[in-house]
C-alpha cells in the first residue's frame, strides 16, 4: 500500500484479556519496527524484524509481549494478559532497510486497558 | 536507553520566527534523523544527515551535525501555525543493524 497500515486504530480492553495489534507495512519494505508511546513520552523500542526473522528482541518489556511477521510483510504484536501499564500507543515504521533510510510510520494503535 | 535528548523540552514562537531545537546524543552513529509528530499519532521523517555530513538543507528546514560534540541542531526558517508539533531527534548506533533511539523530543508552539 501507500503507507504503513495499522489496526485497529484504537483498542480498549480489560485487565487480564490478550490483544493483537496489526500491522501491514509498504510493500518491498524489509525491515519493520514497534515502537510504543506513552503520554508525552518518546518513543520506547520494542523489537524489529528483517525479513521474517526478529534479530533484536531486547525492548520486549516483559513475556507477555511477543510479535511474529509472515511472508515478509504483515506483522502482529500480541500483548497477553494485559496490564494497566500496557496503556500506550503502539506504534508501526517501516522501512527500506535496517541502515541508512528514514522510517515511515503508521498512525498507531492506542491501547487503553481498564 | 534514551539517545538522542532534544533541548528545549518546549518552545513557543510567532509566527514568521525562526525555531532551533537541538539533539545531543552519546554513541558514535552512523546518521542521524529528525522527525515530527502531530496530536500524538504516527511520526513523519523530516530529514536525515550522515555522520560524514556537516549541514543539509530541505526547504525550510535545515539540519546541522556536530560529531565531535555529539550534538545536532534543527532550524525552522520563517515557521508556520501549521509547523506546531513536536519534533524528535533519533539516532542509530554504528553497528551493522542499529534500530533506531528517538528523545523525547521537543514540542514547538507557533502562534499565529
Amino acid at each position: 500500500g501507500a503507507g504503513v497500515s495499522q489496526s485497529p486504530s484504537n483498542k480498549v480492553t480489560e485487565k487480564g484479556k490478550d490483544v493483537e495489534l496489526r500491522c501491514d507495512p509498504i510493500s518491498g519494505h524489509t525491515a519493520l519496527y514497534w515502537y510504543r508511546q506513552s503520554l508525552g513520552q518518546g518513543l520506547e523500542f520494542l523489537i524489529y524484524f528483517q525479513g521474517n526473522s526478529a534479530p533484536d528482541k531486547s525492548g520486549l518489556p516483559s513475556d507477555r509481549f511477543s510479535a511474529e511477521r509472515t511472508g515478509g510483510s504483515v506483522s502482529t504484536l500480541t500483548i497477553q494478559r494485559t496490564q494497566q501499564e500496557d496503556s500506550a500507543v503502539y506504534l508501526c515504521a517501516s522501512s527500506l532497510e535496517v541502515v541508512d533510510y528514514g522510517y515511515t510510520f503508521g498512525s498507531g494503535t492506542r491501547l487503553t486497558v481498564v | 536507553s534514551q539517545q538522542g535528548e532534544e533541548d528545549p523540552q518546549a518552545l513557543s514562537i510567532q509566527e514568521g520566527e525562526n525555531a532551533t531545537m537541538n539533539c545531543s546524543y552519546k554513541t558514535s552513529i552512523n546518521n542521524l534523523q529528525w522527525y515530527r509528530q502531530n496530536s500524538g499519532r504516527g511520526l513523519v521523517h523530516l530529514i536525515l544527515i550522515r555522520s560524514n555530513e556537516r549541514e543539509k538543507h530541505s526547504g525550510r528546514l535545515r539540519v546541522t551535525l556536530d560529531t565531535s560534540k555529539k550534538s545536532s541542531s534543527l532550524l525552522i526558517t520563517a515557521s508556520r501555525a501549521a509547523d506546531t508539533a513536536s519534533y524528535f531527534c533519533a539516532t542509530d548506533g554504528d553497528s551493522e543493524y542499529s534500530t533506531l533511539t528517538f528523545g523525547k523530543g521537543t514540542m514547538l508552539l507557533v502562534s499565529p
